[in-house]
């Protein structure tokens, strides 16, 4: 699986965006990033994922760089509830997604 | 819509004592995994099956078992508790449809060895 990296913590004001970067530049061309969180010790919560192109839900907007090596998760307007730990993991196999230490992001009023 | 469902939430145990954490998925997934946190890490994978009588061993599998004679339950068993497993135990099921994966975790089962 490929190594990614993320920054420790960030901090974000509420109802501005969140940006959170994460590198992977050993992605191999069929590894899908996959975006996690994790909120107060609960059971890590699945948002997003991403081959190539840019993705959207309800949740967060993912943006891949055309190379693949890095990816930026935004959510686009964060509220106090948006308070988690954010997992970018490239895809191991279906039953061993690794999980670094995430970046730990604190949405103050 | 259960989904994942760990039971106990809270454990303590005396060292020696072992016990078996319950993992129930209503999902019909395939694959399960165990995974343990300890306070300020990451989840690192204990043990995971791929599917009814198939089992795998994760990053950290001493001290610990598991089996799964049915798509549903998935069981962590600890056969003689120690301190350094002292750490909160999260389950998952997860599916693969067109290679894309997708886990779901239970709300994990904090545990305390004393």
């Amino acid at each position: 699986d490929a190594k990614t990296t993320q920054p420790p913590s960030m901090d974000c004001a509420e109802g501005r965006a969140a940006n959170l970067p994460c590198n992977h530049s050993t992605i191999s061309g069929n590894e899908y990033v996959y975006w996690y969180r994790q909120i107060h010790s609960q059971g890590p919560q699945y948002i997003i994922h991403g081959l190539k192109n840019n993705e959207t839900n309800e949740m967060a907007s993912l943006i891949i760089t055309e190379d693949r090596k890095s990816s930026t998760l935004i959510l686009p307007h964060a509220t106090l509830r948006d308070t988690a730990v954010y997992y970018c993991i490239v895809r191991g196999t279906a039953s061993k997604l690794t999980f670094g230490t995430g970046t730990r992001l604190q949405v103050t009023l | 819509n259960a989904g994942v469902t760990q039971t106990p939430k809270f454990q303590v145990l005396k060292t020696g004592q072992s016990m078996t954490l319950q993992c129930a998925q209503d999902m019909n997934h395939e694959y399960m995994s165990w995974y343990r946190q300890d306070p300020g890490m990451g989840l690192r994978l204990i043990h995971y099956s791929v599917g009814a009588g198939i089992t795998d061993q994760g990053e950290v599998p001493n001290g610990y078992n598991v089996s799964r004679s049915t798509t549903e339950d998935f069981p962590l068993r600890l056969l003689s508790a120690a301190p350094s497993q002292t750490s909160v135990y999260f389950c998952a099921s997860s599916t693969v449809t067109l290679g894309v994966t997708e886990a779901f975790f239970g709300q994990g089962t904090r545990l305390t060895v004393v």
